[in-house]
């Protein structure tokens, strides 16, 4: 059974750098049958997906984010990590590492259980 | 950026009654289209891929059909436990991998 961890700061000021990690277990992070992935989601608002990163360390980022987002695998640790930088308010969400299956639809078939990010000072 | 319009963005049903969820994208994406579903405070949960195959463990009153730009979600006969909120995602070409903006499921 796969788990995934969400772990990091709760707040995070204007202008810093958000950083986050998610641990897996249950799962390797170089298996290729899978990706990894971030997606947010603001309160009271639908669903944003932020990146992937590969078993190979390859990544693709969501184009609206791609100057300020990087997303990382450390195989030794069994985790990746997701900085964002020059935060404002609006990147006020809950933020899930999610599990992505190799095939048919790469979909997201396991979630962490998220984790609120406010950028207030 | 492929746009995914769900219909309704709101919908109010009893215990017992079919629904069906529409999802439309502003190109055409084959199959390649997932439905999850999210309830209050919680992470989103995977129902169907590739338009049509049911996740495994989830109950077969979930299915879901279409192919190209138009896409549904249908709930043969609700139960308490589905009223939550539905999203659509598309994963065709390159990324973003955009999500609709949800179909909210209420008890009538």
């Amino acid at each position: 059974q796969v788990q995934l961890q969400e772990s990091g700061p709760g707040l995070v000021k204007p202008s810093e750098t958000l950083s986050l990690t998610c641990t897996v277990s249950g799962s390797s992070v170089r298996n290729g049958n899978y990706y990894w992935s971030w997606i947010r989601q603001p309160p009271g608002k639908g669903l944003e997906w932020i990146g992937v990163v590969s078993y190979s360390g390859s990544t693709n980022y969501n184009p609206s984010l791609k100057s300020r987002v990087t997303i990382s695998l450390d195989t030794s640790k069994n985790q990746f990590s997701l900085k964002l930088s020059s935060v404002t308010a609006t990147d006020t969400a809950v933020y899930y590492c999610a599990r992505v299956r190799v095939g048919p639809s790469a979909p997201i078939d396991d979630w962490g259980q998220g984790t609120l990010v406010a950028v207030s000072s | 950026d492929i746009q995914m319009t769900q219909s309704p963005s709101s919908l109010s049903a009893s215990v017992g009654d079919r629904v069906t969820i529409t999802c439309r994208a502003s190109q055409s994406i084959s199959n390649y289209l997932n439905w999850y579903q999210q309830k209050p405070g919680k992470a989103p949960k995977l129902l169907i891929y590739a338009a049509s195959i049911l996740q495994s463990g989830v109950p077969s009153r979930f299915s879901g059909s279409g192919s190209g730009t138009d896409f549904t979600l249908t709930i043969s006969s609700l139960q308490p436990e589905d009223f939550a909120s539905y999203y659509c995602q598309q994963t065709y070409g390159t990324p973003p991998y955009t999500f609709g903006q949800g179909t909210k499921l209420e008890i009538k």
